[in-house]
């Protein structure tokens, strides 16, 4: 399916525990982006990266790592997982054409952290 | 601080009346704007942009308006439908670093 996938769709997990979220594009575009959102907060960028090897922090890095080994995968790692990492994460990427620019958002996934 | 607000949480509109959301931002190098719906438990969709140097962008049913003195952008939806009961979040950012920064979102009732 052409697109842009994320999984799991759900997940909890434990305090301490190490967490991968996964984000497949389709399209080959360059720039991925993960973004969390919280109540009160709308879509925090968490990392984004232009190209495969290429990354960089955005708003709310902390306690996350990314990598890009192949530019239609951007995964996600919550190396320590604590509860405040409770949130709900998408993965984007980003077409830009002579009509303007658009992110196109993943589903989405739902993490607890217990 | 917030740098993108949408102050009002949520709005109800009566089917076939138009429907306007509003946006402020603070930040003057922001020169590229996006809104976006989303419906629960999917992700957002795009749904309109303007580039500073306009002041309006139109796409069918939904017009985008720009004011940039005011630092405020508005959407409208003529006319409402029940399909468009969302939240919707708009987006400003500077083009040239693509990165956005969001609103809090505005969750908009259609009521048939």
């Amino acid at each position: 399916d052409a697109g842009i996938t994320q999984s799991p769709r759900y997940k909890i997990t434990e305090t301490g525990r190490q967490v991968t979220l996964m984000c497949h594009q389709t399209w080959s575009h360059s720039y991925m982006f993960w973004y969390r959102q919280d109540l009160g907060h709308g879509l925090r960028l968490i990392y984004y990266s232009a190209a495969a090897d290429i990354t960089d922090k955005g708003e709310v890095p902390d306690g996350y790592v990314v990598s890009r080994s192949k530019t239609e995968n951007f995964p996600l790692t919550l190396e320590s997982a604590t509860r405040s990492q409770t949130s709900v994460y998408f993965c984007a990427s980003r077409e830009r054409s002579f009509a303007g620019e658009t992110q196109y958002f993943g589903p989405g996934t739902r993490l607890l952290v217990l | 601080d917030q740098q993108v607000k949408q102050n009002s949480p949520s709005l109800s509109v009566q089917e076939g009346r138009i429907s306007i959301l509003n946006c402020d931002y603070t930040n003057s190098m922001f020169d590229y704007f996006l809104w976006y719906k989303k419906y629960p438990a999917e992700g957002p969709t795009f749904l309109i942009s303007i580039s500073s140097i306009k002041d309006k962008n139109e796409d069918g049913r939904f017009t985008v308006f720009l004011n940039k003195s005011a630092k405020h952008l508005s959407l409208h939806i003529v006319p409402s439908q029940p399909g468009d009961s969302a939240v919707y979040f708009c987006a400003a950012g500077d083009s040239g670093t693509y990165k956005y920064i969001f609103g809090t979102g505005t969750r908009l009732k259609v009521l048939a």
